[in-house]
């Protein structure tokens, strides 16, 4: 069974720096996808970036960005220029990518990110 | 295009009655997954459908609680006999058919919030 780690039950930073969320995971597949889902506090659960495993290029969205260590089954996100609605929850997922558990989306135990002014 | 529509928001019952909670996903979207909250955890996958048929209940206890996604209408999750520890958070989600550049994306609803009295 695939098992998702976040170690900073809350972080928080000032206006228009960057912080860095950790997050690692079990696995014992090759091929599986990683995200980073946003719960800001209207609970909905927004997608904020997705990595596919097979690819080596770190994804990047705008502000966020990823540095994904597959041997060391390492996902951190970073946000750069913070902003006061990067306020929220924020959960790293794992999906495999084929396979009975396919579609079956693991979570970590969040992280609260704080953006202060 | 509309987002994933979950109904009702927010659903109150009585130990001992059922709830059925609603989920309508994206256009052109055949995969529906049910996601439930606890309060400070994260997402804890349920269930996985597609038109008529259960791919993935893996997640689902085992009595109570039971889930289907009709060729017409909505997806339904259905816990009968509510108890107290039934109250949380419940999420579906929806996602394309693979193969569409999408692989692995789950677009979220708003949830629903049960609160069992």
């Amino acid at each position: 069974a695939q098992t998702v780690t976040q170690s900073q039950p809350e972080m928080s930073v000032q206006e228009a720096e960057t912080v860095t969320l950790s997050c690692t995971y079990d696995t014992s597949e090759n091929n599986y996808y990683l995200f980073w889902y946003k719960q800001p506090p209207s609970r909905q659960m927004i997608l904020v970036i997705r990595q596919e495993a097979y690819k080596q290029q770190n994804a990047t969205e705008n502000r966020f960005s990823v540095n994904f260590q597959k041997a060391a089954k390492s996902f951190s996100l970073k946000i750069s220029d913070s902003q006061l609605g990067d306020t929220a929850m924020y959960f790293c997922a794992f999906m495999k990518a084929g396979g009975t558990s396919y579609g079956k989306l693991t979570f970590g135990q969040g992280t609260i990110l704080t953006v202060h002014p | 295009n509309a987002g994933v529509m979950q109904n009702p928001r927010h659903l109150v019952r009585r130990r001992g009655q059922e709830a059925r909670l609603r989920c309508s996903p994206m256009k052109g979207h055949s995969h529906v997954y049910w996601y439930r909250q606890l309060p400070e955890e994260g997402l804890k996958f349920m269930v996985y459908l597609q038109k008529e048929n259960i791919i993935d209940e893996s997640g689902m206890p085992k009595e109570r609680f039971s889930a289907e996604f009709p060729k017409e209408g909505p997806s339904i999750l259905r816990i009968q006999q509510v108890v107290r520890g039934d109250s949380a958070a419940y999420f579906c989600a929806s996602s394309p058919s693979f193969g569409t550049g999408e692989s692995g994306i789950q677009y979220f609803g708003a949830g629903t919030r049960l609160s069992v009295l």
